[in-house]
């Protein structure tokens, strides 16, 4: 079983456009992310929800909406889409507290803008 | 604020040779620090972790990594490469497991 799954994995949209990339996690964990990897392979923070609220959000534009239904769910809505928006985006999940915690990343999702 | 700096963007070692990848993090205090890797397409997969303790950790796939807390480094070596093991490799710091900060990446090839 995939313990952090992302739909879709690629997705080719056109400028303007608002999309959503889901994730889940079956794992138990209390904290989800969402990171971007621009085409530079640099990975970098976007948000990060303990128990549904939100504890990380680093200077990402008010496009980008993240939601979280439950624990185990983590949604990444974008609105107007742009050109600079490509990139691969990369959903986690870890636990919130206590020593030996390690963050697992889904798969990924290909984002393209044309 | 931390950083971490993987000074190798790529690398090209021959199969069945050692392997060494370098990370350089910043930070005032010891943190808790990863490597990640990427195969092409693909997710990030967990290779090792160093949280406390022993400096030489062992991870999955016959990575070990040395923390020395003197040079600022968390290099993952390897003692005989496989074809398999080209990815992109990603060493990642943090002053909570939380809260990550990854280096920029360093593209490993394998030549037959």
């Amino acid at each position: 079983d995939t313990a952090v799954s992302q739909t879709p994995k690629y997705l080719v949209t056109q400028m303007g456009n608002d999309k959503s990339i889901k994730c889940e996690q079956n794992l138990g964990h209390d904290t989800m992310y969402w990171y971007k990897q621009d085409s530079k392979k640099f990975l970098k923070i976007m948000f990060s929800y303990n128990n549904k609220e939100l504890i990380i959000n680093e200077t990402v534009p008010n496009r980008f909406s993240p939601k979280s239904p439950d624990k185990a769910h983590l949604n990444l809505h974008i609105n107007s889409l742009e050109l600079g928006d490509s990139a691969v985006y990369f959903c986690a999940s870890s636990h919130q507290t206590g020593s030996g915690n390690t963050i697992y990343f889904g798969e990924g999702s290909w984002l393209t803008v044309v | 604020a931390q950083s971490v700096t993987q000074p190798d963007i790529h690398i090209t070692v021959s199969e069945g040779a050692s392997l060494e990848l370098r990370c350089n993090y910043s930070y005032g205090a010891t943190p808790y620090l990863f490597w990640y890797v990427q195969s092409p397409g693909q997710g990030l997969q967990l290779l090792l972790k160093y949280f406390s303790g022993d400096t030489l950790v062992q991870g999955i796939k016959g990575f070990e990594a040395e923390f020395k807390r003197s040079q600022s480094s968390f290099n993952l070596r390897k003692p005989s490469v496989h074809w398999s093991d080209a990815a992109e490799y990603f060493c990642a710091v943090g002053i909570s497991p939380n809260m990550l900060t990854f280096g920029g990446g360093t593209r490993l090839m394998v030549k037959p």
